[in-house]
């Protein structure tokens, strides 16, 4: 596609429940990242792909967290028994193969509740 | 392991007049450098980067910003500001030749007042 996509936009979810969250990268892309975008907290770095390569998981914040890659270019992150603290936005970003720069999706706004 | 700083968290400026945002990085290797901005609700938007070349770089809706090795500066301006430069600006650093993970700093809200 033109651009990064990410469903859903919006996400609201009971505290304890299993979510899913998709991001589909620009067509071509090798490499795909996940960020978390907490208020006030700047972007924090949670898992990176890189073409068939093992996924560097070492910004996941716990086991809850998983991620990955089908097939070399669609991404799901699931967060399983969602906490509060799990509330934020989920940024998802492509880049070419050893490229500088990203180019964002809109993200997913998660809300725990 | 790189660092970004961002010394202003929010920044407020009125229409027409010039803005510098500030971001300083560490790194014991050189590092391309990137400015994003955020407009509300949307995700981050390249507003210019740094490979190499130039010190100097210009990139869309009028910003610039200077690479400044000895200062390890990455400081964003523009001489004019609108209105809808209004949004959430974030500094960002990249080891050179090494994979992409990119670290970003904290954010300045850019805050245009009429």
């Amino acid at each position: 596609g033109a651009g990064v996509s990410q469903s859903p936009s919006n996400k609201v979810t009971e505290k304890g429940k299993d979510v899913e969250l998709r991001c589909d990268p620009i067509s071509g892309h090798t490499a795909l990242y996940w960020y978390r975008q907490s208020l006030g907290q700047g972007l924090e770095f949670l898992i990176y792909f890189q073409g068939n390569s093992a996924p560097d998981k070492s910004g996941l914040p716990s086991d809850r967290f998983s991620a990955e890659r089908t097939g070399g270019s669609v991404s799901t992150l699931t967060i399983q028994r969602t906490q509060q603290e799990d509330s934020a936005v989920y940024l998802c970003a492509s880049s070419p193969n050893r490229a500088p720069g990203y180019t964002f999706g809109s993200g997913t706004r998660l809300t725990v509740v | 392991a790189q660092s970004v700083t961002q010394l202003d968290s929010q920044v407020p400026v009125f229409e027409e007049a010039p803005v510098e945002l500030r971001c300083n990085y560490s790194s014991s290797v050189s590092v391309y450098l990137f400015w994003y901005v955020q407009y509300p609700n949307q995700g981050l938007q390249l507003l210019l980067k740094y490979l190499s070349g130039s010190t100097l770089v210009k990139g869309i809706n009028g910003f610039e910003a200077e690479f400044n090795k000895s200062q390890t500066s990455f400081h964003l301006r523009k001489p004019s500001v609108h209105i809808s430069d209004t949004a959430e600006y974030f500094c960002a650093v990249l080891i050179s030749g090494g994979y992409q993970k990119v670290t970003f700093g904290i954010g300045t809200k850019l805050q245009v007042i009429p």
